[in-house]
């Protein structure tokens, strides 16, 4: 079973609007983190916004936010006020804790943003 | 401060010939991860470094890739005898911490390998 699955292949909003691109993750872990990095077309992945399992509020970084909502296992990514930059391939992204599996984050097949004018 | 670095961007090897891949981390940071990014495709775990030491490389695919970090900074992923299936991105990832649930990633831009 897939880790962390990114359900939207290509999204498109027009600029200024907001966008959520989704996520949701299977983890029998009751400690784990989820990451939100962005790959630009020149290919570096860039973090954008960290939530981790214990967090009691949604985690916010400018114009991004995370839409935690626990029992359903998803962390959706909320763009607002989108740009043309913002055009890129997002991926979400786990880490579990110690006690259920590994150090190493699972990665989505990322979704692809297009802002368009 | 500078980021993640790798070299060279780009890459093209004939099917056969052995390739190195650098990684040149976040100074201070103490993990260090490698990841092939097929196309269309999120990153996928190749092998995870603490320090100098190589704690975990069970995404490694075969035995002709190997990877060292001996002075516990910059890093190396060799290919041998390199197979069209290589043909990937190469991404090196550092973090400050020891890889726990809230060490956030940072990302170098990537090798592209491409093999004929």
């Amino acid at each position: 079973a897939q880790k962390i699955t990114q359900t939207q292949p290509g999204m498109f909003v027009q600029e200024k609007e907001a966008v959520t691109l989704d996520c949701t993750y299977d983890t029998s872990d009751q400690s784990y983190g989820l990451f939100w990095y962005k790959q630009p077309s020149s290919g570096e992945m860039i973090f954008l916004i960290y939530q981790g399992s214990y967090d009691e509020q949604n985690a916010t970084e400018g114009r991004y936010s995370l839409n935690f909502q626990k029992a359903r296992k998803s962390a959706n990514l909320v763009i607002s006020a989108s740009q043309l930059g913002d055009s890129a391939m997002y991926f979400c992204a786990m880490r579990e804790g110690m006690a259920g599996g590994s150090y190493i984050p699972t990665f989505g097949r990322g979704t692809s943003l297009i802002v368009h004018p | 401060g500078a980021g993640v670095s790798q070299s060279p961007r780009y890459k093209v090897a004939k099917r056969g010939q052995d390739v190195a891949l650098r990684c040149d981390p976040i100074s201070g940071h103490v993990s260090l991860f490698w990841y092939q990014q097929a196309l269309g495709q999120g990153p996928e775990f190749l092998t995870y470094f603490q320090n100098e030491a190589q704690l975990d490389k069970s995404g490694l695919p075969s035995d002709r890739f190997f990877a060292e970090r001996p002075e516990g900074s910059v890093s190396t992923l060799k290919i041998q005898r390199t197979q069209q299936e290589d043909s990937a991105v190469y991404l090196c990832a550092s973090s400050p911490g020891l890889a726990g649930i809230t060490d956030t990633q940072y990302f170098g831009p990537g090798t592209r390998l491409t093999v004929l």
